[in-house]
């Protein structure tokens, strides 16, 4: 069964560096999302995306968080200059329509120190 | 505003039990709602939906109940398994094509 796939699975970082997620979605889907889970917490919503932009974003989505689709198979979520409270798991999710369930991967675990 | 959440943050059971776990929306817009199951180190992974035009629908032993005038959502998973202990979390949409709002989560515990 086609699955999303996310690397690397822990990142550790300095606070202050740049970090980039890699997410590889589902090969036929075309609406693309990242969330974000702090230990113990729910799932939050962080951004989606659709035809080469972004449809939608959360206030947590501010401008040193960014996304990008630099090719047909990969989804990315830049955080230009990391702070300790970025530190979660990040998950990277895709689906063919937008009224159908999202797919989720595995997640990266980022730890900024 | 939007809120999804849970009116137990744990549920023990024993195997082979039926277990109901449950959820409050407050965004009376939501049209679609999703359950997904969440075990250690793994991504959210799909169970069921249901959307607002339907009060039920059946899997392979769960079950999604919708009461839209309580703005209630239940899981009932038949039979509970070991293989079932995880966390559940509720999704809603709030009639956004873009975002899914999660609610907090319940941990399902299941005896043997």
């Amino acid at each position: 069964e086609p699955e999303v796939t996310q690397t690397p699975s822990h990142q550790v970082t300095q606070m202050g560096q740049e970090v980039i997620l890699r997410c590889v979605p589902i090969s036929n889907h075309l609406y693309f999302y990242w969330y974000r889970q702090i230990l113990g917490q729910k799932v939050e919503f962080l951004v989606s995306f659709y035809n080469n932009e972004i449809s939608e974003k959360s206030e947590i989505f501010d401008d040193q968080f960014s996304v990008e689709r630099p090719d047909g198979s990969n989804f990315t979520l830049k955080i230009r200059s990391t702070k300790l409270e970025d530190s979660a798991m990040y998950f990277c999710a895709s689906t063919g329509d937008s009224n159908q369930p999202q797919h989720f991967g595995d997640g990266t675990r980022l730890s900024i120190l | 505003g939007e809120s999804v959440g849970l009116h137990l943050p744990t549920l023990s059971v024993q195997e082979g039990d039926n277990s109901i776990i449950n959820c409050a929306y407050s965004n009376s817009a939501s049209d679609y709602f999703i359950w997904y199951k969440q075990e250690s180190g793994k991504g959210p992974q799909f169970i069921i939906d249901i959307r607002s035009n339907m009060d039920k629908r059946q899997g392979q032993r769960v079950t999604v109940l919708l009461n839209k005038t309580v703005k209630h959502l239940s899981l009932q998973i038949a039979a509970t398994q070991p293989g079932d202990s995880a966390v559940y979390f509720c999704a809603e949409n709030g009639r956004s094509n873009y975002k899914l709002t999660f609610g907090k989560g319940t941990l399902l515990t299941v005896n043997p």
